[in-house]
């Protein structure tokens, strides 16, 4: 079945730093991309679409200079929260439309821990 | 704008006890219903969907039929196994596509013992 990866699966960085997650899929052409957050205990909350090609486009309450998103090819997505703060801490998960299946398939999150 | 509630959990069952998660939703027009579920350490995957009214999703012995009067979409096992422990989530779509933003629900986490 098709495949979605991210990298890392988790990072600690310092306040102040950059990060920046991948999410790949692996065996199929993904159009959009989906990034979404999740608290402990929560729900994921969408943050962005992102399509190949163009920009993403924000939820609302999104700071779109804080979390830049690249979709540079049919297979990658990138999420880079710049400036990270202990309050960016969470659970990042992306998902990719596969285009012909009908179905959105998931990553395996990338757990964020900013000191 | 679109929202869809679960029950609270999380729910403790023994193996083999019937499993029922409710849902609802509230969104415009005729949105497309689906059923995640995550196992410890992975990532969300698809359970089973219905994308009209009457519609029912059925997989791995779980079953929710799309029910509009009631804007429902519950979850039903008759008999569930450890293998079953997990976060489940009810989703939405609008619009009756399976592309698209999906609106998830809080989660309900499922414990079965042996």
């Amino acid at each position: 079945g098709a495949v979605v990866s991210q990298h890392p699966s988790w990072v600690i960085c310092k306040s102040g730093t950059s990060v920046k997650i991948e999410c790949r899929s692996l065996d199929f052409q993904a159009t959009t991309m989906f990034w979404y957050r999740q608290f402990p205990k929560q729900s994921l909350m969408l943050m962005a679409t992102s399509n190949e090609g163009s920009k993403a486009t924000y939820e609302q309450g999104v700071e779109k200079d804080k979390f830049l998103i690249n979709h540079a090819s049919l297979t990658l997505s990138t999420l880079t929260v710049t400036s990270a703060h202990p309050e960016d801490s969470s659970f990042y998960i992306c998902s990719a439309d596969a285009w012909g299946t009908d179905t959105q398939y998931f990553g395996p999150g990338t757990r964020l821990t900013v000191l | 704008g679109n929202s869809v509630t679960q029950m609270e959990g999380p729910v403790t069952l023994s193996e083999e006890a019937f499993l029922t998660i409710n849902c609802t939703y509230t969104a415009t027009g005729y949105p497309s219903l689906f059923w995640y579920v995550q196992y410890p350490g992975e990532g969300l995957q698809l359970l089973l969907k219905a994308t009209k009214a009457d519609d029912k999703g059925s997989n791995k012995g779980f079953e929710a039929t799309y029910r509009k009067e009631t804007t429902s979409f519950h979850l039903e096992k008759g008999s569930v196994q450890v293998s079953d422990s997990a976060v489940y989530f009810c989703a939405l779509i609008e619009g009756g596509t399976s592309y698209g933003k999906l609106t998830f629900g809080q989660g309900t986490i499922l414990t079965v013992h042996p």
